[in-house]
């Protein structure tokens, strides 16, 4: 089955600097590549997500490009905010039998701490 | 509020004890999805609902796990027998499946204690 790993497990920066997570997947026929944020003790929220037949995609100060050849993928957040700590998980899915894409893999999580 | 919503949030059992959480997916929503998660991991599949029809049960449900949708509407998921092992926390999600797309919604999940 699919294996989704992710990188780093724990990361800190400062207000303002940038932040990069990296996800490698398994299996070449996944397609779409959702990332969620779970602030502590709530429910993951999807802040963006990608499908295969594009490269890169943006939405504010958030971004995420896919690599289909190395099958990785990465989330970029820029002039990060104390707000945007939480913990941010990769996932990866494919096209079940029935044509469309269905359950999701996730990667292991990365808790992202913003210092004021 | 519009979004997934699971009962009870909470839930200490003893062992052996049997538990039944449920799940109300966003309105008009076909799809529905349980997942377990552990502390310090992703959130795992457990097996999903395409209307009432349960498609797929991944290797992680055993025989103590019993999942249902009955009308296509709300779903329930029954642990017979609890373990110990089962502590975690139960997510649900659902999606709408459009033109061969979806993005699937998680509920504020279940946390199960078992002691």
């Amino acid at each position: 089955g699919e294996n989704v790993e992710q990188h780093p497990s724990t990361l800190s920066v400062q207000e303002g600097d940038s932040a990069v997570i990296k996800c490698t997947y398994s299996d070449s026929a996944s397609n779409y590549f959702p990332w969620y944020k779970q602030e502590l003790g709530k429910r993951p929220q999807l802040i963006i997500d990608i499908r295969s037949n594009v490269g890169e995609k943006k939405d504010q100060r958030i971004a995420v490009t896919l690599n289909k050849t190395a099958k990785h993928f990465s989330l970029h957040i820029t002039e990060t905010q104390p707000e945007d700590s939480a913990v941010y998980f990769c996932a990866a899915s494919k096209k079940g039998s029935g044509g469309s894409n269905y359950k999701l893999t996730f990667g292991k999580g990365t808790l992202l701490t913003v210092n004021p | 509020d519009t979004g997934v919503s699971q009962d009870p949030r909470h839930k200490i059992t003893k062992r052996g004890q049997n538990v039944t959480f449920r799940c109300d997916p966003i309105s008009e929503h076909n799809r529905l999805y349980w997942y377990r998660q552990t502390l310090g991991q992703g959130p795992e599949f457990l097996t999903y609902f395409q209307n009432e029809a349960q498609l797929e049960k991944s290797r992680l449900l055993s025989d103590r796990f019993s999942a249902e949708r009955p009308k296509g509407s709300f779903s329930t998921l029954e642990i017979q027998r609890t373990e110990q092992g089962d502590s975690a926390m139960y997510l649900c999600a659902s999606s709408l499946r459009e033109n061969s797309q979806e993005t699937q919604y998680f509920g504020p999940g279940t946390r199960l204690l078992v002691l």
